[in-house]
């Protein structure tokens, strides 16, 4: 199985900064990869497909990039709204399977 | 609007069986496949199983593998998921999604059915 690792699982951030987000693979898998954000008490909500390919009605401030193992997803000026947990999910090979999640939290 | 709707989740106990529905809205259901994702208590997610619009692939993760069926009536525009065999571990709440176009990128998701296994 492909193990998905991210990092920080925490980040403290302050309205307004800049932040990114960090998802490892444990082989390479091309740009099989997508972000979801969870906010608390909600369901799971596609930000990026494919490492880097925009989701409509998504925020442009929400932006990914990486291939082969190492991917990140980039948040420019957190705004109040983004505070919640963020996870990676690979679809190179099944099962399919998602990191342990980041927690943007606030500062 | 696109709308997924679980249902059927509930308290049982170790060993016995549970069925959830997932009912869709807003779209051709026919047209895509489906999963069901499920999440424990403070836990992250954790893909369960797939079917392909017309049933014809189905894959299951390893951990239910055996216990759990996946299917679907088109006709009725609704996933299932037969859960056999329950034990504590599946304690979860189980999403269905919706894979958006090739790959598995689930771009819908519902709200969630909550299953507790206990004795």
């Amino acid at each position: 199985d492909i193990v998905l690792t991210q990092s920080p699982a925490t980040l403290s951030v302050t309205p307004g900064e800049s932040v990114s987000l960090s998802c490892r693979a444990s082989q390479g898998i091309s740009t099989s990869i997508h972000w979801y954000q969870q906010k608390s008490n909600e369901s799971p909500r596609l930000l990026i497909k494919y490492a880097s390919q925009s989701i409509s009605g998504i925020p442009s401030r929400f932006s990914g990039s990486g291939s082969g193992t190492d991917f990140t997803l980039s948040i420019n000026r957190v705004e109040s709204e983004d505070f919640s947990v963020y996870y990676c999910q690979q679809s190179y090979s099944l099962p399919l399977t998602f990191g342990s999640g980041t927690k943007l939290e606030i500062k | 609007e696109v709308q997924l709707v679980e249902s059927g989740g509930g308290l049982v106990q170790p060993g016995r069986s549970l069925k959830l529905s997932c009912v869709a809205s807003g779209f051709t259901f026919s047209n895509y496949g489906m999963n069901w994702i499920r999440q424990a208590p403070g836990k992250g997610l954790e893909w369960v199983a797939y079917i392909s619009s017309g049933s014809s692939y189905i894959y299951y993760a390893e951990t239910v593998k055996g216990r759990f069926t996946i299917s679907r009536d088109n006709a009725k525009n609704t996933l299932y998921l037969q859960m056999t065999s329950l034990r504590s571990e599946d304690t979860a709440l189980y999403y269905c999604a919706r894979l958006g176009g090739p790959g598995y990128v689930m771009d819908a998701w519902g709200q969630g059915a909550s299953v507790t296994v206990s004795s």
